[in-house]
């Protein structure tokens, strides 16, 4: 069973609005994290946020927040006022564990495509 | 700056030939990890290593090599027994000091073997 799934190959969004990018986990572990990351066309990987299992607060940062549902395991990513620089490939990432030197396993991602 | 360096940016190689494939951090991070991404399939971790002269298999580590032998480096060869080389190629490090610390990545090497 895959751990984390992202139903959305891709999403169109219009300049200024929210979207939201779905992200279903799958773990047994009490203790785990979960991160998301912006891929840019240009390759790289940018971390946007990340949310633990025990926290009671949904995580946010700046235009981002995360929509964290533990009971249903999902965590999706809420972006707020869309910009053009917003359009990539968006990847949810879970940490299974205390430990910091744990993997992170990927879901296959959502293109997010933002119009004018 | 600190960061991580992969070079170089593209690889051509010779279906047969290994490559090695560099990583190098300046962030005085302690973990590195090596991941592989295809279109479509999202990121699939290959090795990654907690300190120096010790590293681990991931999920598709066959036809993989790594060696860790300084805190900076972290190389990863590409053997003529990887039976699907061409992809695109990301290391990444982290501090490894909490559970909430992410995964630095480097830019990436895109590898092409014909």
């Amino acid at each position: 069973a895959q751990k984390i799934t992202q139903t959305q190959p891709g999403m169109f969004v219009q300049e200024k609005e929210a979207v939201t990018l779905d992200c279903t986990y799958d773990t047994s572990d009490q203790s785990y994290g979960l991160f998301w990351y912006k891929q840019p066309s240009s390759g790289e990987m940018i971390f946007l946020i990340y949310q633990g299992s025990y926290d009671e607060q949904n995580a946010t940062e700046g235009r981002y927040s995360l929509n964290f549902q533990k009971a249903r395991k999902s965590a999706n990513l809420v972006i707020s006022a869309s910009q053009l620089g917003d359009s990539a490939m968006y990847f949810c990432a879970m940490r299974e564990g205390r430990s910091g030197y744990s993997t992170l396993t990927f879901g296959k991602g959502t293109m997010l495509l933002v119009s004018p | 700056d600190g960061g991580i360096t992969q070079s170089p940016k593209y690889l051509f190689r010779k279906e047969g030939q290994n490559v090695t494939l560099s990583c190098e951090q300046n962030l005085n991070h302690d973990a590195m990890y090596w991941y592989r991404q295809d279109p479509g399939q999202g990121l699939r971790l290959i090795y990654y290593s907690q300190i120096v002269n010790d590293f681990q298999k991931g999920d598709i580590a066959e036809g993989y090599s790594v060696s860790r032998e300084k805190k900076e480096s972290f190389p990863l060869t590409v053997t003529s027994a990887q039976k699907n080389p061409t992809a695109f190629y990301l290391c990444a490090s982290s501090t490894g000091t909490g559970e909430n610390s992410p995964l630095h990545f480097g830019n990436g090497t895109r590898l092409t073997v014909t």
